[in-house]
């Protein structure tokens, strides 16, 4: 069994940039969810892919934007990088709901430094 | 909205002491819990989740916890700390029929020889 895969793992970008992310989900998961976590904090959910359709977002601006593919991969697209988006970027899949499992598992994250 | 606390940023304790680390969290109907650890530089890995069948749950490593509805409470115990469990630890609840984990701030547990 294939656990969630990310790359790259380390990123250094300029303020202003596009960055894209990326993420492969664990063998037989159909659902991706985002993200952030900041230094020193718990994780932040930015938003959620099932059906290659956004499935619930959390308050990040519409810079963060997203996509998932029919493999159930996924990418995270951040525009107009700003300062406080340096963060370790996470994706975890899981099964969607009803579907007899409740947790999700995560990749080892994309570590993300803005300058 | 869903919320989670971890009482205590850093928990310091002797190797072969009790580890108890603390989660409460805040919903009007008991939701699913988990419990993650996060080794430096790693993403997280699971070591329990409470899904309303047993409220005493066991875990991988010796850890378990216990969903306390009149506390709204799941803390983490171990009976006996071990060097390799040094590791930020980190609380999350999800909403029945929600999508999302929310996460709490995590717990820092350092282990001394």
């Amino acid at each position: 069994e294939t656990g969630v895969t990310q790359s790259p793992t380390h990123l250094i970008k300029t303020r202003g940039q596009q960055v894209t992310l990326r993420c492969s989900s664990q063998s037989g998961h159909n659902t991706v969810s985002w993200y952030q976590q900041a230094l020193g904090q718990g994780p932040q959910f930015i938003f959620q892919y099932y059906r290659e359709e956004e499935n619930g977002r959390g308050n990040f601006p519409p810079r963060f934007s997203g996509l998932q593919f029919p493999n159930y991969s996924s990418e995270l697209n951040v525009n107009a990088l700003e300062l406080d988006d340096s963060a370790l970027y996470l994706c975890a899949s899981s099964l969607a709901q009803g579907q007899g499992s409740y947790e999700q598992y995560f990749g080892p994250g994309t570590r993300l430094t803005v300058t | 909205a869903q919320s989670v606390t971890q009482l205590g940023s850093h928990v310091s304790v002797s190797e072969g002491a009790l580890v108890l680390l603390r989660c409460n969290y805040s919903s009007s109907v008991p939701p699913y819990l988990f419990w993650y650890v996060q080794y430096p530089n790693q993403g997280l890995q699971l070591l329990l989740k409470y899904t309303s069948a047993a409220t005493l749950v066991k875990g991988i490593n010796g850890f378990e916890a216990e969903f306390k509805k009149s506390e709204t409470s799941f803390h983490l115990t171990k009976p006996s700390a071990h060097m390799s469990d040094a590791a930020e630890y980190f609380c999350a609840v999800r909403v029945r029929n929600g999508q999302n984990f929310v996460f709490g701030p995590g717990t820092r547990l350092s282990v001394l020889p």
